[in-house]
């Protein structure tokens, strides 16, 4: 039975520019949660997404946006990146339909130079 | 909002000591509480987990109790050894219609050295 997975592992870029980065829950799984974990802090809640809509949000800009596929894979989008936005991003995923365990994945670190 | 607040590190133990991290939650209702471990290079691994109070999670030699009165979750574990190194966050569940978020603590790195 496979994790969560993520991609990319770690990805470079510059300000100003825009990223996407995905996951893949584990199998069963329909629910995914977007954290961003800056160095040295815990994550943050950035949204969460339910049948393909944004369920919950986080205090995040509208730069950041996602989608969930019908397989119940998601992806997170950050646009007109600034330094800050370098962090380790986290999916995690949960079977919905009660207070279920949140399964991380090993999460996308982001540069932004 | 709902907040957690745990011990501020670096904690650095010999193997075999005693070990408490400490954490406390500010919240509305009553959430339930998680540690979770987070090894170098790695994403979070639930450690254990405590849904009402007075409830006890174990695992892996690690305890916590869910301590209503004092709001408080503390990390305990008798014996640690070097394998234990790692960050530690104290994590507690904010729900609303129906979706779950988690919101942690800043973490607390432990070394353990042989």
């Amino acid at each position: 039975d496979a994790g969560v997975t993520q991609s990319p592992t770690h990805l470079i870029k510059t300000r100003g520019q825009q990223v996407t980065l995905r996951c893949s829950p584990k199998s069963g799984h329909d629910t995914v949660s977007w954290y961003q974990q800056a160095l040295g802090q815990g994550p943050q809640f950035i949204f969460q997404y339910y049948e393909e809509e944004e369920r919950q949000r986080g205090n995040f800009p509208d730069r950041f946006s996602g989608h969930q596929f019908p397989n119940y894979s998601s992806e997170l989008n950050v646009n007109a990146l600034l330094l800050g936005d370098s962090a380790l991003y986290l999916c995690a995923s949960i079977l919905s339909g009660g207070q279920e365990t949140q399964y991380f994945g090993p999460g996308t670190r982001l540069l932004v130079l | 909002g709902d907040s957690v607040t745990q011990m501020e590190g670096p904690v650095t133990l010999s193997e075999e000591a005693f070990l408490t991290i400490n954490c406390t939650y500010t919240a509305t209702g009553y959430p339930s509480l998680f540690w979770y471990v987070q090894y170098p290079g790695e994403g979070l691994q639930l450690l254990l987990k405590a849904t009402k109070a007075d409830d006890k999670g174990s695992n892996k030699g690690f305890e916590a109790t869910y301590r209503k009165e004092t709001t408080s979750f503390h990390l305990e574990k008798g014996s640690v050894q070097v394998s234990d190194s790692a960050v530690y966050f104290c994590a507690l569940s904010d729900v609303q219609g129906g979706s779950e978020k988690l919101v942690f603590g800043k973490g607390t790195k432990l070394t353990v050295n042989p």
